[in-house]
């Protein structure tokens, strides 16, 4: 099976700008996660969606928003980007229930 | 509500002496319990994961882990370190009792492994 791929890998962006990364989970994954990693806050939730629906979110603003598609994939959005929007943001794939989440190789966001 | 707590930051060994990384969590419920390594400039793998099937787990790479409710401990072990095992290491535990879709993470520990 194919493992969860995230694109683009590398993103450079500046200051008041948008971006949207983009998550593929492993086949028959109904569920998808998102967390952004720094050096300083280490790796923080932001949402999860099955089923195209938010299930959980973390404590983040507004300005970080997602979706899901039918095919269960998934993408997420940082509108007005800023300096400490800089991180790795990683998704991860899981059937839904208790099962283990599965993460992508991450996609390296650096906000100028 | 869910936390882990990783005891060392980071934790230096030679090659071919034992590995041990601390972490301690605090649950609500019967947790599930995971180990991820994640090595320079790469996504996080599953080491190992507990679930209440047993107590103590073994995962990949050597690694193996022990599950002690009376010490709310979960910490994982090696008996000889590789230098391939130099990476970070995250204890983590679910948010929810019926869902994997949250997780919590630990601050994580970094391993040196010396030659």
């Amino acid at each position: 099976k194919a493992g969860v791929t995230q694109t683009p890998r590398y993103l450079i962006k500046t200051r008041g700008q948008q971006v949207t990364l983009s998550c593929s989970p492993i086949s028959g994954h109904r569920s998808v996660s998102w967390y952004q990693q720094t050096p300083g806050q280490g790796l923080q939730f932001l949402f999860e969606y099955f089923s195209e629906t938010q299930r959980n979110k973390g404590n983040f603003p507004g300005r970080f928003s997602g979706r899901q598609f039918s095919n269960s994939r998934s993408e997420m959005n940082v509108s007005t980007l800023e300096l400490g929007d800089s991180a790795l943001y990683l998704c991860a794939s899981t059937t839904g229930g208790r099962d283990t989440q599965y993460f992508g190789p991450g996609t390296r966001l650096t906000v100028l | 509500a869910q936390s882990v707590t990783q005891l060392d930051s980071h934790v230096s060994v030679s090659e071919g002496t034992p590995v041990l990384l601390r972490c301690n969590y605090s649950s609500s419920y019967s947790p599930s319990l995971f180990w991820y390594v994640q090595h320079p400039n790469k996504g996080l793998q599953l080491l190992l994961k507990y679930t209440s099937a047993a107590t103590l787990v073994k995962g990949i790479n050597g690694f193996e882990a022990e599950f002690k409710k009376s010490e709310t401990s979960f910490h994982l072990t090696k008996p000889s370190a590789h230098m391939s095992d130099a990476a970070e290491y995250f204890c983590v535990v679910t948010a929810f009792y019926n869902q994997g879709g949250k997780l919590i993470f630990g601050q994580g520990t970094e391993l040196s492994v010396k030659p």
